[in-house]
């Protein structure tokens, strides 16, 4: 069965420093596309980057970068020099072969000043 | 703005009442999602919509939820006979599905349903 694990439900980081969100996924098929959101305590699921499984490349959006290891099944979030606003939920998301999204728990993530 | 939008963005209302939501996408997407999310957890997959066909509705949606999608462009959920378990988070999003690929779900801003 396909699933997404993320281990951490919650990290606190300093101001400025990076920050690594875990995500491990599971899947049989061969191809398929990985997902992060970030929901603020608002509520909006705001898409941040994506990687899809044929990618040769880790996926970079600004600040944001996926550390795509395809033989061990992770697909973790880079956050460099934290800011304030990205306190937030942090998901994992995988897109199965009918476009549909499985999710994992999430990550409270809290930057600390 | 052209990004995805719900309303009413907060609902309370007394057990057995029933509620409706509504969804409006990108314009030029063709699918259209319903999730929903209770505290703490990710969201949950409720149905979706390529264009104005429903195609796949989870266990979750019990025969107390429908939702349309009548002309292919905003969709309704319905919530009957509400129950206290229905308080949650319910998320649209809507994407873009051409020749075999998608492109990324883009959510709104979710309605916040409360049964008292």
């Amino acid at each position: 069965a396909q699933k997404i694990t993320q281990t951490q439900p919650g990290m606190f980081v300093q101001e400025k420093e990076a920050v690594t969100l875990d995500c491990t996924y599971d899947t049989s098929d061969p191809s398929y596309g990985l997902f992060w959101y970030k929901q603020p305590s608002s509520g909006e699921m705001i898409f941040l980057i994506y990687q899809g499984s044929y990618d040769q490349q880790n996926a970079t959006e600004g600040r944001y970068s996926l550390n795509f290891q395809k033989a061990r099944k992770s697909a973790n979030l880079v956050i460099s020099a934290s800011q304030l606003g990205d306190s937030a939920m942090y998901f994992c998301a995988m897109e199965d072969s009918n476009y549909q999204l499985i999710w994992g728990a999430g990550t409270k993530l809290i930057i600390k000043p | 703005d052209t990004g995805v939008s719900q309303n009413p963005r907060h609902k309370i209302t007394k057990r057995g009442q029933n509620v409706t939501f509504r969804c409006d996408p990108i314009s030029e997407h063709n699918r259209l999602y319903w999730y929903r999310q209770t505290l703490g957890q990710g969201p949950e997959f409720l149905t979706y919509f390529q264009n104005e066909a429903q195609l796949e509705k989870s266990r979750l949606l019990s025969d107390r939820f429908s939702a349309e999608r009548p002309k292919g462009s905003f969709s309704t959920l319905e919530i009957q006979r509400t129950e206290q378990g229905d308080s949650a988070m319910y998320l649209c999003a809507s994407s873009l599905v051409l020749a075999g690929t998608q492109e990324t779900q883009y959510f709104g801003p979710g309605t916040r349903l409360l049964v008292l």
